[in-house]
């Protein structure tokens, strides 16, 4: 079964700083999805990222970048000039490529915290 | 983008009853819903796929007899946590998933239902 892992349970950055955040995953599949949600207080789950595995190039969104490394089973979230809005809680989570209505696996999670 | 709303967002009942939580596509069709469970700063736990005209798909776990899960249409899908306890006050997400076209695995998520049993 499909795992994923986050190994920093809690963040904080300076404002206008640069933060990653780390992802890693098993997988036997080759053909998969990674996405970086963002979970603010509202608790309302907004899609920050997306990458597809076949992808080498990683996927940018604005200030949101991410690392892929596909070997490694790597997939850290890099968000750059850190605003106060960027706090909440961020989850890497894990698809399978195969079908339509594979499921959406989640890791435990990251709390970012900006400081002023 | 795609729009998934979630009613109620916050129900409080007392323990013994049962509770009705609606989860609706607005603006496109989904073949597709999944049911998640959240506790306070945890991460989003599965339940249940809901697939339009059959039964879900539970997880190892989770009652399927507790939690009834109901997709009738491609817009509407429902979970029922019947005889409620206090241990079943959560957090409930639904999200769904765009039929057809693109397989780009996104999913779009209702604004979640805060469950408290008394």
């Amino acid at each position: 079964a499909q795992t994923v892992t986050q190994s920093q349970p809690e963040m904080s950055v300076q404002e206008a700083e640069t933060v990653t955040l780390s992802c890693t995953y098993d997988t036997s599949e080759s053909d998969y999805y990674l996405f970086w949600y963002k979970q603010p207080p509202s608790r309302q789950m907004i899609l920050v990222i997306r990458q597809e595995a076949y992808k080498q190039q990683n996927a940018t969104e604005n200030r949101f970048s991410v690392n892929f490394q596909k070997a490694a089973k790597s997939f850290s979230l890099k968000i750059s000039d850190s605003q106060l809005g960027d706090a909440a809680m961020y989850f890497c989570a894990y698809r399978s490529g195969k079908t339509s209505y594979d499921k959406v696996i989640f890791g435990p999670g990251t709390s970012l915290s900006v400081i002023p | 983008g795609a729009v998934v709303s979630q009613h109620p967002s916050w129900v409080i009942c007392k323990s013994g009853t049962s509770v009705k939580i609606e989860c609706r596509s607005l603006d496109f069709q989904a073949t597709t819903m999944f049911w998640y469970r959240q506790f306070p700063k945890q991460s989003l736990m599965l339940m249940a796929t809901s697939n339009e005209g059959s039964k879900a798909t539970y997880e190892q776990g989770v009652e399927k007899d507790k939690f009834l899960i109901n997709h009738a249409s491609l817009t509407l899908s429902t979970l029922t946590v019947t005889s409620a306890h206090p241990e079943d006050s959560s957090f409930y997400i639904c999200s769904a998933r765009l039929a057809g076209g693109s397989n780009t695995g996104e999913l779009f998520f209702g604004e979640g239902s805060r469950l408290t049993v008394l």
